[in-house]
């Protein structure tokens, strides 16, 4: 069974608090993704890999950091955090290919006061 | 660019009647997209449900259907009787046939469905 996990579950930071959201995945995948879903918005896609070193930007980057250390390891970083950037954030894996099905981990929520 | 909407941000139904949830994209590059419902339950991730590659097709997955409609850019997903268990948010997202091999997604907003017994 497909296995994409994200800590912390929950986090709260102040404004100009540096945070890291970490994501693993056991699928041996090679393409991870950072989202954010956001009330009346769908999930929208912050930065991806497609291989340990990678890092493409996705739609909404603007103040987001991303390192893909490993296969496995996914990190989003938030160094100046701001209210604007408390959201529920997903990671996924998928194999590559443009259907290719993404897996997702349970989210983190991450709220900055 | 792309985009997808979902007019119902919230739909509640009763146990054993019918859903449908409607699904609209706008896919501005040349060729047809691949279209996707995931859905989330409370405390997960998303999951896909189903997916359609194809345009004219038909995908079903756990006693839903959607129909990939490129007449109408439309990809609604039907349910004939729902049950408690399927309340949960379904999203309807749209990848692209490109160059390279990214499966990038645009979702929709996704649609909270609320089944009652």
């Amino acid at each position: 069974e497909a296995a994409v996990t994200q800590s912390p579950r929950n986090k709260v930071t102040v404004t100009g608090g540096n945070v890291t959201l970490s994501c693993r995945q056991t699928n041996s995948h090679n393409y991870m993704y950072w989202y954010r879903q956001d009330t009346g918005h769908g999930l929208r896609l912050i930065h991806y890999s497609y291989g340990a070193g990678n890092l493409q930007i996705g739609d909404v980057p603007d103040g987001y950091k991303a390192t893909r250390t490993t296969q496995e390891d996914f990190f989003l970083l938030l160094e100046l955090a701001s209210p604007s950037q408390t959201s529920l954030y997903f990671c996924a894996s998928s194999d590559w290919g443009n259907y290719a099905e993404q897996f997702f981990g349970p989210g983190t929520r991450l709220t900055v006061l | 660019g792309d985009s997808v909407t979902q007019t119902e941000g919230q739909v509640t139904v009763s146990e054993s009647k019918s859903l449908i949830i409607n699904c609209t994209y706008s896919a501005t590059s040349i060729g047809y997209p691949n279209l996707f419902w995931y859905v989330r339950y409370p405390g997960e991730g998303l999951q896909l449900l189903l997916k359609v590659i194809t345009a004219g097709q038909k995908g079903s997955s756990r006693g839903f259907e959607a129909t990939y409609n490129k007449e109408a850019t439309s990809f609604h997903l039907q349910k004939a009787s729902v049950q408690e268990s399927d309340s949960a948010v379904y999203y309807c997202a749209l990848s692209r046939h490109t160059g390279g091999l990214s499966g990038k997604l645009t979702f929709g907003e996704g649609t909270q469905v609320t089944v009652i017994s």
